[in-house]
């Protein structure tokens, strides 16, 4: 069974560009959630999308959105990027509270 | 004040030493309660979860979850270096989750 797929694994980008990140949940996971992981902050919450509609949201500014597709790939947006959004960008997928499966994490630095 | 408290380390045991991660939380409607393990560049993984106060044992790991002390507890006994990782506690309300900091752990062979 394939796991949750993040693409892409590093990325780096200057200040002000904007930058789209990609998730393949689980087959049958209809649940799409996104984490912004930093030595500082640890998991923040940005969203979660379920059945393509966002469900949840976090405490991040305007410039985070994300999509879900029919198939349940999601994707995530920043623009205008700041040197603050380095991080690793986790997507995680599930079928309900027991527990999410995490990807690997985009890892994206901005310079 | 975090819903969610874990304290970071960093944690250095020896190998065979019986190891306890510790997170407190804030929030009585936290209904289910999870360990996550998570290696040097990789997502976390699931390890434990449970859902009830008590005890539940998988193998070297026991989770423990007191709700009437808001305080949850993993133990890990004859650690091994394989266990050298950082561990998040997580809990969920509704369709929310919430994750402590993480601890950072290194056994040492």
């Amino acid at each position: 069974k394939a796991g949750v797929t993040q693409t892409p694994r590093y990325l780096i980008k200057t200040r002000g560009q904007q930058v789209t990140l990609s998730c393949s949940p689980i087959s049958g996971h209809r649940s799409v959630s996104w984490y912004q992981q930093t030595p500082g902050q640890g998991l923040q919450f940005l969203f979660e999308y379920f059945s393509e509609t966002q469900r949840n949201k976090g405490n991040f500014p305007g410039r985070f959105s994300g999509r879900q597709f029919s198939n349940s790939r999601s994707e995530m947006n920043v623009s205008t990027l700041e040197l603050g959004d380095s991080a690793l960008y986790l997507c995680a997928s599930s079928l309900s509270h027991y527990g999410y499966t995490f990807g690997s994490g985009t890892r994206l630095t901005v310079v | 004040q975090k819903e969610v408290e874990q304290d970071p380390g960093p944690l250095s045991v020896p190998e065979g030493a019986i190891v306890s991660l510790n997170c407190t939380y804030s929030n009585s409607a936290f209904q289910y309660f999870m360990w996550y393990r998570q290696y040097s560049r990789k997502g976390p993984e699931l390890l434990m979860y449970t859902y009830s106060s008590g005890n539940k044992e998988d193998g070297r790991f026991t989770a423990q979850v007191d709700k009437s002390s808001k305080y949850i507890s993993l133990f890990i006994r004859d650690s091994q270096p394989s266990d050298s990782a950082t561990y998040l506690c997580a809990m969920v309300h509704g369709n929310q989750f919430y994750f402590g900091t993480g601890t950072s752990l290194t056994v040492i062979p």
